[in-house]
């Protein structure tokens, strides 16, 4: 079974600085996709990257860009420029194929504080 | 584009008691997921549909729990009888198709078992 680990439970973070988000995974497949979601304190998942285990450049996504190290299996979310908006959980999560159906695995979350 | 909708948004039951979650996909998502997401872990799923059949309810305790999408648009979870280990908030999300595409999320249901 695939398995995705966020080893920080928080991180807090001035206004404006850069942060990176650890994210490391393992999976036996060739072929597998990562996500990163926010979730502020309203309850919403929110949608922020995708990498798919095939693509040669780390995504992007505005204010958001994706550190994929295969080799490593680590895919850190970088925030660049912190803001007040960003403070929420975030969650790691890997598209898992079984049986034909595919579903996300997400990992424990790191809560984000941004401070002004 | 309207998002996923869910009702009610808070639910406060006693154990032993039933409870029913609905969940309204974007119109058009072919594939409806469930989660559970107990406080301070990550969402975890409980049932998967494509249209209105099942793809994946592995995770899903069906001695109590139970979730159906007839018309294979909305969706509705049932927990009969709920538990203590049962509070948590219940997460819909859906896709245009079965894929790499992202899971548009609901606002969840937060579910309260006294």
């Amino acid at each position: 079974a695939q398995k995705i680990t966020q080893t920080q439970p928080g991180m807090f973070v001035q206004e404006k600085e850069a942060v990176t988000l650890d994210c490391t995974y393992d999976t036996s497949d060739q072929s597998y996709g990562l996500f990163w979601y926010k979730q502020p304190s309203s309850g919403e998942m929110i949608f922020l990257i995708y990498q798919g285990s095939y693509d040669e450049q780390n995504a992007t996504e505005g204010r958001y860009s994706l550190n994929f190290q295969k080799a490593r299996k680590s895919a850190n979310l970088v925030i660049s420029a912190s803001q007040l908006g960003d403070s929420a959980m975030y969650f790691c999560a890997m598209r898992e194929l079984l049986q034909g159906a595919q579903k996300l695995v997400f990992g424990q979350g790191t809560r984000l504080t941004i401070n002004p | 584009e309207a998002g996923v909708a869910q009702s009610p948004r808070y639910k406060i039951i006693e154990k032993r008691q039933s409870v029913a979650f609905w969940c309204n996909p974007i119109s058009g998502h072919a594939t409806l997921y469930w989660y559970q997401q107990i406080l301070g872990q990550g969402p975890k799923l409980l049932i998967q549909f494509q249209n209105n059949g099942v793809v994946d309810d592995s995770q899903l305790p069906k001695d109590r729990f139970s979730a159906e999408r007839l018309k294979g648009v909305d969706s509705t979870l049932k927990i009969q009888p709920a538990k203590l280990e049962d509070s948590a908030v219940y997460l819909c999300a859906s896709t245009r198709t079965e894929g790499y595409n992202e899971q548009f999320f609901g606002p969840g249901t937060r579910l309260t078992v006294l």
